[in-house]
């Protein structure tokens, strides 16, 4: 089955840093998605992406986050000027069809700002 | 509000007995869906029951949605020590758009 693909695995980064986490979708899916989950909590919606463009976005998604589809085939997720509080796994997600489908997430990024 | 909540936060069985998870929801839903997450890893897609369906079968999984409850449950069937998982249920409607929105998960053990 195709796989959606998260470098690195794990980031560690000293606060007020910027991170890029990167992610490589399935090939024909047109919708592209941010999740998070802090540690032991429930899986939480950050951005949607569609047609070159945000979709839409949590109210966690503020100022501090960028998304960017460089090329054909990366997403990435920006988080600039890290806190503590954004130490969790991020996941990114794609679907042939949006929300209304199945989506297949990547193994996702655990990042830990210290 | 909040949407997807699954109870029972935590389920403990003996290999070969069933596991039945429930998912509540306070708005009305175009889909709901179930996943499974293998701890530290990422989600994997189980089963889409769609607004006008009452059950879907996958495999080992049952799942039923009752829209007038707005419940769904997830009953997997002869677990085998490799269920042992977190499972999620994630839901999409017409006012959230176009994304998933979680519920906080049921932690299954399945002790051989």
């Amino acid at each position: 089955e195709p796989e959606v693909t998260q470098t690195p695995s794990h980031q560690v980064t000293q606060m007020g840093q910027e991170v890029i986490l990167r992610c490589v979708p399935i090939s024909n899916h047109l919708y592209f998605y941010w999740y998070r989950q802090i540690l032991g909590q429930k899986v939480e919606f950050l951005v949607s992406f569609y047609n070159n463009e945000i979709s839409e976005k949590s109210e966690i998604f503020d100022d501090q986050f960028s998304v960017e589809r460089p090329d054909g085939s990366n997403f990435t997720l920006k988080i600039r000027s890290t806190k503590l509080e954004d130490s969790a796994m991020y996941f990114c997600a794609s679907s042939e069809l949006g929300a209304r489908a199945k989506a297949f997430f990547g193994q996702g990024t655990r990042l830990t700002v210290v | 509000s909040q949407q997807g909540e699954e109870d029972p936060q935590a389920l403990s069985i003996q290999e070969g007995e069933n596991a039945t998870m429930n998912c509540s929801y306070k708005t009305s839903i175009n889909n709901l869906q179930w996943y499974r997450q293998n701890s530290g890893r990422g989600l994997v897609h189980l089963i889409l029951i769609r607004s006008n369906e009452r059950e879907k079968h996958s495999g080992r999984l049952r799942v039923t949605l009752d829209t007038s409850k707005k419940s769904s449950s997830l009953l997997i069937t002869a677990s085998r020590a490799a269920d042992t998982a977190s499972y999620f249920c994630a839901t999409d409607n017409e006012a959230a758009g176009n994304k998933l929105t979680f519920g906080g998960g049921t932690r299954v053990l399945v002790k051989p």
